[in-house]
């Protein structure tokens, strides 16, 4: 069965860094796109980040263009985000998920960031 | 950018009943439209896509309808575990542009 795992989350100040980490298994991972979605804390659902399958097109949501990275390995079947100069509206709960043409099929359980002095 | 709206924002019934959820998208998605179920502290599970399709193993329960503006996610008889928040989501502009409704929290009369 499809399973993604997140890690990576924390507590980190503003202007830090954080790299999440998704593994995924149950499913050929280099056949398929991955998203990134999170959730602020009461909040509903925003797209974050989307890359091809093979990783050669990524495209990023407007609030984290030139500040977060999705990235991927194809050989660990592993989703990566590296998220620079975070600020407090970045706090959420981060999923991985898989693409089904642009929506999600499958999800992570999420990992939770948080943003704070 | 395309916003969705869904109403109502929260509906209370019984175990049993009939729930009928919309989404109303800005202009049209075709049958872009996806449905989500997410239960407190769980990860949404992709309940309908295009517009009318069940996912993989949702009960035949659930239901979806519509096209360019207008959804409706018909739950036909409650259960107690279809509790939940129900978000839609239209991918009409991908790559790269998706947008989600703000939910609709059905909770127990």
């Amino acid at each position: 069965q499809v399973q993604l795992v997140e890690s990576g989350g924390g507590v980190v100040q503003p202007g830090g860094s954080l790299r999440l980490s998704c593994a995924a298994s149950g499913f050929t991972f280099s056949s398929y796109g991955m998203h990134w979605v999170r959730q602020a804390p009461g909040k509903g659902l925003e797209w974050v980040a989307f890359i091809r399958y093979d990783g050669s097109n990524k495209y990023y949501a407007d609030s984290v263009k030139g500040r977060f990275t999705i990235s991927r390995d194809n050989s660990k079947n592993t989703l990566y985000l590296q998220m620079n100069s975070l600020r407090a509206e970045d706090t959420a709960v981060y999923y991985c998920a898989k693409d089904r043409q642009g929506d999600y099929d499958y999800w992570g359980q999420g990992t939770l960031v948080t943003v704070s002095s | 950018e395309i916003v969705l709206t869904q109403s109502p924002a929260t509906l209370s019934l019984s175990p049993g009943e009939r729930a009928t959820l919309s989404c109303r998208a800005s202009q049209s998605v075709s049958s872009y439209l996806a449905w989500y179920q997410q239960k407190p502290g769980q990860a949404p599970r992709l309940l309908i896509y295009d517009a009318s399709n069940r996912a993989t193993g949702i009960p035949a329960r659930f239901s979806g309808s519509g096209s360019g503006t207008d959804f409706t996610l018909t739950i036909s008889s409650l259960e107690p575990e279809d509790f939940a928040v129900y978000y839609c989501q239209q991918r009409s502009n991908w790559p790269p542009r998706v947008t989600f409704g703000p939910g609709t929290k059905v909770d127990i009369k």
